[in-house]
């Protein structure tokens, strides 16, 4: 069971390019998410969906888009990549019911570095 | 703003010894709480907690949840160099219109000393 994927796993990029981090999951749930995590800051929410069609901005979404045209699919994109966006970006999914939550299952992680 | 604080935010222990992590958080409509183990990637889910004064166990790890002081701990006993890690509290909480979002404190790095 492959769970959720993310490409590539490093990436080194110029100010200014742009690129995407892609993020796919089989578990056929209705939550993904994007989050970065940079040294010793613990894991920052950039974008989240609720199911295919749907997404919304989380605590750092500047510099960021994201789209969900599948439910299997959560891709992010930087336009113009800035230094202040080298860290490492996780990838998430969840099923959610009862209202309590369940637990959200992570990606490797994409370690990008811009210069 | 919802807010998640761990500590210690690094902790240095020989094997054997026994830990205790701390998580207090501040949310606006509180859910569950998590604990996640980070080796070198990807986090790995170890507990959720939803209930006040209901301890989760597995094997040497053991967790509970005081909803009325708002914090959780997380212990280890008899640790091994295998539980060197950083550990992540993350809070599950509803944001509105069906939508829940978690946030996580920024972790507390154990290292286990043979």
């Amino acid at each position: 069971n492959a769970g959720v994927t993310q490409t590539p796993k490093f990436r080194i990029l110029k100010i200014g390019q742009s690129m995407t981090l892609q993020c796919t999951q089989d578990m056929n749930h209705n939550y993904m998410y994007w989050y970065r995590q940079d040294p010793g800051m613990g894991l920052k929410l950039i974008y989240y969906s609720v199911g295919a069609g749907i997404t919304d901005k989380g605590e750092v979404p500047n510099g960021y888009n994201v789209s969900r045209s599948t439910t299997e699919d959560f891709p992010l994109r930087l336009e113009l990549a800035a230094p202040s966006q080298t860290s490492v970006y996780f990838c998430a999914s969840s099923s959610l019911g009862g209202g309590a939550g369940q637990p959200q299952h992570f990606g490797d992680g994409t370690r990008l570095s811009i210069l | 703003e919802d807010k998640v604080v761990q500590s210690p935010l690094s902790l240095v222990v020989h094997e054997g010894d026994t830990v205790t992590l701390n998580c207090s958080y501040e949310v606006t409509n509180f859910r569950s709480l998590l604990w996640y183990k980070q080796e070198k990637k990807a986090p790995t889910f170890l507990f959720m907690l939803t209930s006040s004064g209901i301890e989760k166990k597995s094997g040497r790890l053991s967790s509970i949840l005081d909803k009325k002081e708002l914090f959780s701990i997380l212990n280890i006993t008899a640790t091994q160099t295998g539980d060197s890690a950083i550990y992540l509290c993350a809070v599950l909480a509803y944001s509105g219109a069906g939508s829940y979002q978690l946030t996580f404190g920024k972790g507390t790095k154990l290292s286990v000393i043979p």
